[in-house]
């Protein structure tokens, strides 16, 4: 079981330039979550999924857009990298209904934007 | 009214003391409350929960305390050590929700 797995693990982007992150899970988890963390922030959501081909806006979800068309994987796109997304960018995921809370976290990307 | 907010941001502990951390709610609705810990590189990962019904928990060297009346609970870690030093989060879910609520987080450090 390799739980939550993250790719890629660090990435710097220009201004401007695109890219996807991926998140898996073998867990065959419903929910899966984005999130971003930055010093003093705390984590941040920033688009959620509660089952395969459903998505929904977190609290920053600006500037972001996922995918879910496989129950085991949550892309996160950036469709134009900004300075301001700067962050590291954890994925997890929890079984519904009776464990919602327990969220199982990948290790996280570290992207930066120059 | 979705907030959970949380102190102190960072706290400092010499070895065997005892670190707590706050954390205070407003939705009367949450019923379930987790602890997280994340060590330096990685993600968070889940510490210890607690039901409203229940006013400590312990697993461990942590104890969650929980005051219903004041919609605050408190994570302690008794004899902290060095490899406890890690960011602690707190969080909220009610029955039915799709997401957790998080604390802003409370970098802790145990020195030796």
């Amino acid at each position: 079981n390799a739980g939550v797995t993250q790719t890629p693990k660090f990435r710097v982007l220009k201004t401007g330039q695109s890219m996807t992150l991926l998140c898996a899970q073998d867990m065959n988890h419903e929910y899966m979550y984005w999130y971003r963390q930055d010093p003093g922030m705390g984590l941040r959501l920033i688009h959620y999924s509660v089952g395969e081909g459903t998505t929904a806006k977190g609290e920053v979800p600006d500037g972001y857009n996922v995918s879910r068309l496989k129950k085991q994987n949550f892309l996160l796109g950036l469709e134009s990298a900004a300075p301001s997304q700067t962050s590291v960018y954890f994925c997890a995921s929890s079984y519904w209904p009776k464990s919602t809370y327990e969220q199982y976290f990948g290790p996280g990307t570290r992207l930066t934007v120059t | 009214q979705q907030q959970v907010k949380q102190s102190p941001q960072s706290l400092i502990v010499q070895k065997g003391g005892i670190p707590i951390i706050n954390c205070a709610y407003e939705n009367t609705a949450f019923d379930y409350f987790p602890w997280y810990q994340q060590f330096p590189g990685k993600g968070p990962a889940l510490l210890i929960a607690i039901r409203p019904d229940v006013s400590e928990k312990k697993e461990g060297r942590f104890t969650i305390s929980f005051n219903k009346s004041a919609k605050q609970f408190s994570l302690h870690i008794m004899d902290s050590q060095p490899g406890d030093s890690a960011t602690y989060f707190c969080a909220a879910i009610y029955q039915g929700a799709q997401k957790l609520v998080f604390g802003q987080g409370t970098r802790l450090t145990i020195n030796p």
